[in-house]
């Protein structure tokens, strides 16, 4: 079955520079959605088709896609983004969704 | 302001099966521009699409789940609804209903606005 891949753990010292990234074949011609997830809480949409930003959250998360990876940048990481983050996409059918592994940021 | 509601019994059975309906409120279930989806995340876990389903009824099954799962939708209810059969206490896990968003075929969709979740516990 297809997978995407993500780093289990990223850590980054507040204002830094965090970046996550999700690999899978399919990726090049698929668009890649990133969730944060914080404890108890349902997931929420950060990125959707690669690079936008819906209304209401932040600059500083921005996305990207190159080939068969994309990746979540978070540009001057604050303590309130530490959270699970997964990407989300489709097979190569483009029938059946898929979520990364997921990747627990820790800012400190 | 669209909000998304899932509903159904926290305890089922194992081998019964187990049935939650997602209500949709502030939208309209009958929009040509979304789809509709179920995901779910076993305790400590990551996240899993179970599957997705169009307003015309067209749906879209994870693979290692399709012989057990059937998602439909009542527009008229402006609810959409999962049935995963056959449940083992493998399928213990809070259960998101969510919309999603895109254009074009459903390859190009994703989930942008989530329930708030429902814990479901398989135990007999």
């Amino acid at each position: 079955s297809y997978e995407l891949t993500q780093p289990p753990s990223v850590s980054v010292s507040p204002g830094q520079t965090a970046r996550i990234t999700c690999s899978g074949d399919a990726l090049p011609k698929k668009y890649a959605y990133w969730y944060q997830q914080k404890s108890g809480q349902a997931p929420v949409l950060l990125i959707y088709e690669d690079t936008k930003r819906p209304s209401g959250i932040p600059e500083r998360f921005s996305g990207s896609s190159s080939g068969t990876m994309a990746t979540l940048t978070i540009s001057g990481a604050q303590v309130d983004d530490e959270a699970d983050y997964y990407c989300y996409s489709t097979d190569s059918s483009g029938n059946h969704g898929v979520f990364g592994t997921g990747t627990k940021v820790t800012v400190l | 302001q669209l909000q998304l509601q899932e509903s159904g019994p926290g305890l089922v059975k194992p081998s019964e099966t187990l049935s939650l309906t997602c209500t949709v409120s502030g939208d309209s279930i009958s929009s040509s521009s979304y789809y509709w989806g179920w995901i779910r995340q076993p305790p400590g876990k990551g996240l899993e699409w179970i599957g997705s389903i169009y307003y015309s009824g067209s749906t879209y099954y994870n693979p290692s789940l399709k012989s057990r799962v059937t998602i439909s939708v009542d527009t008229s209810r402006k609810q959409f609804s999962l049935e995963l059969s056959s449940v083992t206490a493998a399928d213990t896990a809070v259960y998101y209903c969510a919309r999603m968003i895109g254009s074009g075929p459903f390859a190009y969709y994703g989930m942008d606005v989530w329930g708030q979740g429902t814990t479901v516990t398989v135990s007999s």
